[in-house]
């Protein structure tokens, strides 16, 4: 979507290794998060910010961390990846909380073998 | 774009007839509410939302009912077309909470 975008698009990588997902932002919206979505469960919250350094833990944290050093910048590191994080990641971001929805980024396959 | 394949219900309609999505939420907190669309290979996209001080809100097509006495929210789409085949979810949230969640989802597919 225009003024998101996320990076890489699809991604094949060994379990136990380290794997970042970037999320790029044009809009200097404040409310950034990192959903998974996976067959059966929709959409589950993994990570959002509030603002630079301002992170917080969503319903399926474990695994992940988070950075976020400047407002158009977030990142979600699996710092050892496993299978079980097979997922489509989409990256989300919103002028303020609880206003107007979410625009979303297109997502990143990630395949852990 | 990416997409996951689902394992959803899915309500099937003719093209040029009226559309129903429902969604039931469980959190009676819950003041905030949107409906998402999301096509093959794309990230959700933002349709329509509604606060709880409402019952009804129209846009385009569409139209978002809320029943909050039996937590139940709905989506009417007038005039179904075939760009409207996608994968819809209902999302909801309150002042209390910093981010959305999300429901299942529901795949409507258009017939022509």
């Amino acid at each position: 979507d225009a003024g998101i975008t996320q990076s890489p698009r699809h991604k094949v990588t060994e379990t136990g290794t380290p794997v970042t997902l970037r999320c790029h932002q044009t809009e200097n919206h404040r409310y950034m998060y990192w959903y998974r979505q996976d067959p059966g469960h929709g959409l589950r919250l993994i990570h959002y910010s509030y603002g630079v350094k301002d992170t917080d833990k969503g319903e399926v944290s474990d695994g992940y961390s988070v950075s976020r050093s400047k407002t158009e910048d977030f990142l979600l590191t699996l710092e050892s990846a496993t299978s079980s994080q097979t997922s489509v990641y989409f990256c989300a971001i919103s002028e303020g909380q609880n206003i107007g929805g979410y625009t979303f980024g297109s997502g990143t396959r990630l395949t852990v073998v | 774009g990416e997409s996951v394949g689902l394992h959803l219900p899915t309500l099937s309609v003719q093209e040029g007839d009226n559309s129903i999505i429902n969604c039931a939420y469980s959190n009676s907190a819950s003041d905030y509410f949107i409906w998402y669309k999301q096509e093959s290979g794309k990230g959700p996209q933002f349709i329509i939302d509604i606060r709880s001080n409402m019952d009804k809100r129209q846009g385009q097509r569409v139209t978002v009912l809320l029943n909050k006495t039996v937590k139940h929210l709905s989506l009417q789409i007038a005039a179904t077309q075939p760009g409207d085949s996608a994968v819809y979810f209902c999302a909801e949230t309150d002042t209390g909470r910093r981010a959305l969640t999300f429901g299942s989802g529901t795949r409507l597919q258009v017939q022509p």
